[in-house]
């Protein structure tokens, strides 16, 4: 056990509908990141936070958004979805600091169908 | 940018077989390196690490050495078991900037050991 906590594990959604993936990181971490792993694209690094404020982007599309809370669990939110959206989506937190390491929630599969 | 190279998969090794996953980097900076592994249905467990030159990360009978004049971090374990069967995944972090921990991963390697 990592101590991340994703919910739910598994989405069934229709196209065009918005979920939201939710992320507990482990106690003391304040840095959240979300990772998108799909068959074609591999690993893919969406949005960092750090204690709330967004530290870094990578290959996020502009239907997605993220944020961190004040108790620094992180939400993801995923709108006008299209089938090319079905993936797993982890989450994963750290200490920040330079040569962390990250610690990977199970992650959420989502289906669009 | 950033970017991990592994050998392609998949790999298929019969039990105690000597297993060696390539993989090589290209960065700015000195990053760290990380070996994740993926099981069946659940998420990547960091494997390995190392973070500087010349490092060894280990665990659980796998070993890599972070070498960095030929950009390498390769896989090694001298003697495979079913239960290494997984995807293994090859990683950095840009140790600079504000992106402090964010992984670039390579497209990872499936490996199946069979008894």
């Amino acid at each position: 056990d990592s101590g991340v906590t994703q919910t739910p594990k598994h989405l069934i959604t229709a196209t065009g509908q918005r979920v939201t993936l939710r992320c507990s990181p482990r106690s003391g971490d304040l840095s959240v990141y979300w990772y998108q792993q799909s068959l074609d694209q591999g690993l893919q690094f969406l949005i960092q936070y750090y204690n709330g404020e967004e530290r870094a982007k990578g290959n996020i599309l502009e239907r997605f958004s993220a944020q961190q809370f004040p108790d620094l669990h992180s939400e993801l939110n995923l709108s006008s979805l299209e089938l090319g959206d079905s993936a797993l989506y982890f989450c994963a937190s750290s200490v920040i600091a330079e040569n962390t390491e990250a610690f990977f929630g199970q992650g959420t599969r989502l289906t669009v169908v | 940018g950033n970017s991990v190279t592994q050998m392609e998969g998949p790999v298929t090794l019969s039990e105690e077989a000597f297993l060696t996953i390539n993989c090589t980097y290209t960065a700015t900076g000195y990053p760290s390196l990380f070996w994740y592994v993926q099981y069946p249905g659940e998420g990547l467990q960091l494997l390995l690490k190392a973070t500087k030159a010349d490092d060894k990360g280990s665990n659980k009978g796998f070993e890599a050495t972070y070498r960095k004049e030929t950009t390498s971090f390769h896989l090694e374990k001298g003697s495979v078991q079913v239960s290494d069967s997984a995807v293994y995944f090859c990683a950095l972090t840009y140790a600079g900037g504000t992106s402090y921990g964010k992984l670039t991963f390579g497209q990872g390697t499936i490996l199946t050991v069979h008894p």
